[in-house]
């Protein structure tokens, strides 16, 4: 049975702060990936990584794949009040054709 | 091009009740999958469809369960409502099955007393 490990499950930064969430699943993936969820709301696709050592990046945000160390790492940089929000790492397995999330973690930037 | 729509957005029940909620696709897009998202299990994958047929089922009794229609819109329907059947429900879709991001839809928040 997969499993998908997130750490920390809560994070609270300083604003202009460097930080990353851990990803790690328990066995081969085809795709990974990292989606948003503000309180209420619904998920915000962010990456999709597909091949080891993928790496992409979106504003403050960079995201990257060891696929051999089933590992996936989100980085924010110099975190701003607007990152604040539940971040999602997913696992994606053609042959079972089903997410398989982490248990998310909440991100609190403070000013 | 417009987004996951789902109906209703809010849905109060009682125990025993039955509900259908309502998934609309993106345009053109094939697959529709449905999950479960509470506190304390988190995001569960409930099922996916397409071309009108259930192609993956997640770990879920048979009270719940789901179709597709030819024009790709989706229902999932829950019997018996127990109280832990109180959830957001999400519906994803996707251009075609095994391939290709998931885009979410808005949920519908269910309530069971």
């Amino acid at each position: 049975e997969l499993k998908v490990e997130q750490n920390p499950l809560f994070l609270s930064m300083q604003e202009g702060k460097n930080y990353t969430i851990y990803c790690n699943y328990s066995t081969t993936s085809d795709r990974l990936y990292w989606y948003r969820q503000d309180p209420g709301k619904s998920l915000e696709s962010l990456f999709v990584l597909l091949s080891n050592g993928a790496v992409k990046q979106e504003g403050r945000l960079m995201a990257s794949l060891d696929t051999k160390a089933r590992l996936s790492t989100l980085h924010i940089t110099a975190a701003v009040h607007d990152l604040s929000a539940t971040y999602f790492c997913a696992v994606d397995q053609i042959t079972a054709r089903q997410l398989t999330f982490g248990s998310g973690t909440q991100l609190t930037v403070l000013p | 091009k417009a987004g996951v729509t789902q109906t209703p957005r809010y849905l109060i029940k009682t125990r025993g009740q039955q509900v259908t909620l309502s998934c609309s696709p993106i345009s053109g897009h094939r697959s529709v999958s449905w999950y479960q998202q509470t506190p304390g299990q988190g995001l569960q994958f409930l099922f996916e469809y397409f071309s009108e047929t259930q192609r993956n089922k997640g770990n879920f009794p048979g009270r719940f369960s789901g179709r597709q229609f030819s024009n790709s819109r989706s229902e999932m329907n829950v019997s018996t409502l127990e109280l832990g059947d109180s959830a957001l429900y999400l519906c994803a879709s996707s251009l075609n099955f095994g391939t290709d991001t998931q885009y979410f839809g808005p949920g519908t928040r269910l309530t069971v007393l």
